[in-house]
């Protein structure tokens, strides 16, 4: 079975650009989460979808991140304009219908200068 | 601010045993979860135990809940070199499963 997919694994771009990461479940899996992981922390919950709809998104920033995940698949995640404080590992993780065990993906490093 | 919180680190000879700690502090019914992440990789799931249950083992690897204390340690018998990673202790509500994770522990493993 394959796993969470993402790209691309590695992002630099300078403060004010926008950018966006791509994540692919495992197949058949209904919810997908995105995180935040800064260096030297854990991760945070961003946003968690059930197929195209959003159950959380109350610690995403959205004056300048938003997300979407139009078919109930693949999701997108966006930001807009970047922030220096925005360098971090964005993790993507899905789980199958009423599982509470979170698969990862290995994650975008994103570097904003 | 963390509702989980863990030592960050610890360094352990091959063979021995290590033993991570973790405190949480959410009191209702609730899974708690060991994940590990190596350089580069995201996490993986190594074990959970729900919250009221006292012990759970698979293979090498042991949790512990002292539900009182509200403590959480995994202890890894037999420490090898491909141990060495950092590792997440996490909670989560039975009713909607998001994750809370501590800032991790990095364990290094010397010959």
């Amino acid at each position: 079975e394959a796993g969470v997919a993402q790209s691309p694994r590695y992002k630099i771009i300078e403060k004010r650009q926008s950018v966006a990461f791509w994540c692919n479940p495992i197949s058949g899996h209904a919810t997908l989460y995105w995180y935040q992981q800064i260096l030297g922390q854990g991760p945070k919950l961003l946003i968690q979808f059930q197929n195209n709809g959003v159950v959380d998104d109350s610690q995403l920033p959205k004056d300048r991140f938003s997300a979407e995940r139009l078919k109930g698949v693949d999701s997108t995640l966006k930001i807009q304009p970047a922030k220096l404080e925005d360098s971090a590992v964005y993790l993507c993780a899905s789980t199958g219908q009423g599982s509470n065990e979170q698969f990862f993906g290995p994650g975008t490093r994103l570097t904003v200068l | 601010g963390e509702d989980v919180e863990q030592s960050l680190f610890l360094s352990v000879r091959e063979g021995d045993s290590s033993v991570i700690n973790c405190t949480y502090t959410d009191s209702s019914s609730t899974y708690l979860y060991w994940y590990k992440q190596e350089p580069g990789a995201g996490l993986q799931l190594l074990t959970y135990i729900f919250s009221n249950m006292d012990m759970k083992q698979d293979q090498r690897l042991t949790v512990l809940l002292n539900k009182k204390d509200k403590h959480l340690s995994l202890r890894i018998a037999d420490t090898q070199t491909g141990d060495s990673a950092i590792y997440f202790c996490a909670e989560s509500p039975t009713n909607d499963y998001k994750l809370s994770f501590g800032a991790g522990t990095t364990v290094t493993v010397r010959a």
